[in-house]
This record gives C-alpha cells, structure tokens and sequence, in this order.
C-alpha cells in the first residue's frame, strides 16, 4: 500500500493550547502538503512543502518535514475552536502526478 | 479566480440504478482533474483523473467509470450502483505542477439504499 500512516487519529485539546499532528509516508516525494477538512465539506489546502525543504511557516502553522524519516508534522500554535476540523497530510510520489492522502487526524479545540 | 463546482451536494439512489456526477471548473485552462472517494472517517481514495480531454486514468478498479468531454467538464457515473458505492465524492482540479495544491469542490453525499 502507498499509504502512510497519520496520528494521532484524533485530538482533542483547549483553546490556546497548540496542536501537533503527525504524518509518515512510504515513498520518495516531491512534496508534501497538508490540507483542512470541515465536517461535511470539501478539503481546504494549508500548506505544501517540497522535499528540499525542512520547515514552513504560515500564520498559526508550522509544517516540517524529515526526508530521511519519511515523516512530516503539522504545528498548529494557539488553537481557536474554530480550527475544529479532521487533518490530512498528502504527498506527490516522485514520477507522479497525483496525490496520495493519510487517513487524517481529527482535531476538536474545546472552549 | 478559479472555482469549482460540483453538483448535486447530496444523492439518494437505488441499487441497480444509474450515476452521473458532474464537476466544472471555471477560471482556468487545461486544468488537471480528479475524482477521489471517502468513506466515513477514512482518507481519500484516488478514482480517476484527467490531464486533457478525454484522457482519464482509473486508480482501482471499480464499478465507476469517468468522463471529460469538455476542458472543464468531470464527469464520474455508473451503469448500475451497488451498496458499496456509498461515500462522500470529491471533485479537484489542479494546475498541471507538480507543486500545486489540489482545490476541492463542496463533494456529493451519495447514499445507495
């Protein structure tokens, strides 16, 4: 199976407090990308580091990634209830042109 | 700017009867296209998808099969639904990089009862 491997499964933290999830992948990639999903909707794309690269920031997240442990995290610092949602990280295999996805983490910020 | 829309939000069919889902996409040229399925708290299982017209490329075999009869035009349908065809459908497009996010439609609900 191409599939990696995400977890936790689900988290459940309080507002202010950051999250961390965390994501393998089997393969050679050319990136990694993290994407949002509300319940019931479509996904919303976070953020996309390439394999050359080891961290990126934007806004409250923080993604790294680990080429030589195949493994990437997703930092979200100061959670709101708000950034209540389930967490999927994504990679683009080398010599691919599709996206295989993890089976995500679910994330609830309590009040 | 670039949207996507795919219709219907939610689908109630019998088993045995036919599918068509469709996905537009506005604002941009020979975009890439994809189908993915979800099952209740799973990931996103790649279908099919489409670097041009009439080009599509099927991941896993299956009962569903898959059309782009325009440039912006994604077509997923079936002859016949089985029970197992239920799940959330999920529709993207992307520029043809490698390095390019996916952008995702609201899905469809297909319930085969």
């Amino acid at each position: 199976s191409q599939q990696g491997e995400e977890d936790p499964q689900a988290l459940s933290i309080q507002e202010g407090e950051n999250a961390t999830m965390n994501c393998s992948y089997k393969t050679s990639i050319n990136n990694l990308q993290w994407y949002r999903q509300n319940s019931g909707r479509g996904l919303v794309h976070l953020i996309l580091i390439r394999s050359n690269e080891r961290e990126k920031h934007s806004g409250r997240l923080r993604v790294t990634l680990d080429t030589s442990k195949k493994s990437s995290s997703l930092l979200i610092t100061a959670s709101r209830a708000a950034d209540t949602a389930s967490y999927f990280c994504a990679w683009m295999n080398s010599g691919y042109s599709t996206l295989t996805f993890g089976k995500g983490t679910m994330l609830l910020v309590s009040p | 700017s670039q949207t996507i829309h795919q219709w219907p939000a939610t689908l109630v069919q019998p088993v045995g009867s036919p599918l068509s889902l469709e996905c537009t996409v506005e604002g941009t040229s020979n975009p890439n296209l994809y189908w993915y399925r979800q099952a209740a708290g799973r990931g996103l299982q790649l279908l099919f998808y489409s670097v041009g017209i009439g080009q599509i490329s099927s991941e896993v075999p299956q009962n569903l099969s898959a059309s782009r009869p325009q440039d912006r035009q994604f077509i997923l349908s079936s002859k016949k639904l089985l029970l197992s065809d239920s799940g959330f459908y999920l529709c993207a497009w992307a520029p043809g990089d490698y390095n390019s996010p996916l952008h995702f439609g609201n899905g469809t609900r297909l319930t085969v009862t």
